[in-house]
């Protein structure tokens, strides 16, 4: 059973970057897949951020794309995600998740994680 | 940029059917995906490519598209089938959800 596990700060200070991981079990990322962030601001719907293919390759959410990196460890099994000058409307529970990829749902997701952006 | 439009809520008295809209331009050509999400918890997919449930996922969640909309229907609504609905489908590279559906059980 693939279990996906996101870690990080759950406090980020305006202007500041947003960091967090997401560590994989029971599935190796090096065997394939897209993993991703999804993120969604309370009491409102999801946003895909971005994800990351297996070989490093990259896709971001067109509105973000500026603010994002999304880099991947194989060797830790684990991927990562910085947005950077963070506001307060970057405050949201923050999803990591995998898919097979176009044309595929998104089929395991981690329990999310809340980030608030406060000073 | 791409859009996949959702009603805000649908109601529905328990043992009825609930039908959820998804529009979206490139529907016709794009699979959907369908997420159930009840408070506090991740999203599970109910139904992908247009027709396909998981396994683990009850019968009476079903679901079709005809040209530039995709619909989930829940046939014999529960009270446990209260959540949030979402669509996805992709452009491209990109995963695009719906604005989601609060599915309410009277």
């Amino acid at each position: 059973q693939v279990h996906l596990q996101e870690s990080g700060p759950g406090l980020v200070k305006p202007s500041e970057t947003l960091s967090l991981t997401c560590a994989v079990s029971g599935y190796s990322i090096s065997s394939g897949h897209y993993w991703g962030w999804i993120r969604q601001p309370p009491g409102q719907g999801l946003e895909w951020i971005g994800g990351i293919y297996q070989s490093g390759s990259t896709s971001y959410n067109p509105s973000l794309k500026s603010r994002v990196t999304i880099s991947v460890d194989t060797s830790k099994n684990q991927f990562s995600l910085h947005l950077s000058s963070v506001t307060a409307t970057d405050a949201a529970v923050y999803y990591c998740a995998r898919t097979v990829g176009t044309g595929h749902p998104v089929d395991y997701w981690g329990p999310g994680t809340l980030v608030t952006v406060s000073s | 940029s791409y859009e996949l439009t959702q009603p805000p809520s649908v109601s529905v008295s328990p043992g009825q059917t609930a039908s959820i809209s998804c529009s979206g331009d490139k529907l016709g050509d794009e699979y959907a995906s369908w997420y159930q999400q009840k408070p506090g918890q991740s999203p599970v997919v109910v139904i992908y490519q247009h027709t396909k449930r998981p396994s683990g996922i009850p019968e009476r969640f079903s679901g079709s598209n005809s040209g530039n909309t995709a619909t989930l229907t829940i046939s014999g609504t529960q009270s446990m089938d209260e959540a949030d609905y979402y669509c996805q489908a992709w452009d491209s590279s990109t995963v695009i959800f719906g604005g989601g559906t609060k599915l309410t059980v009277l």
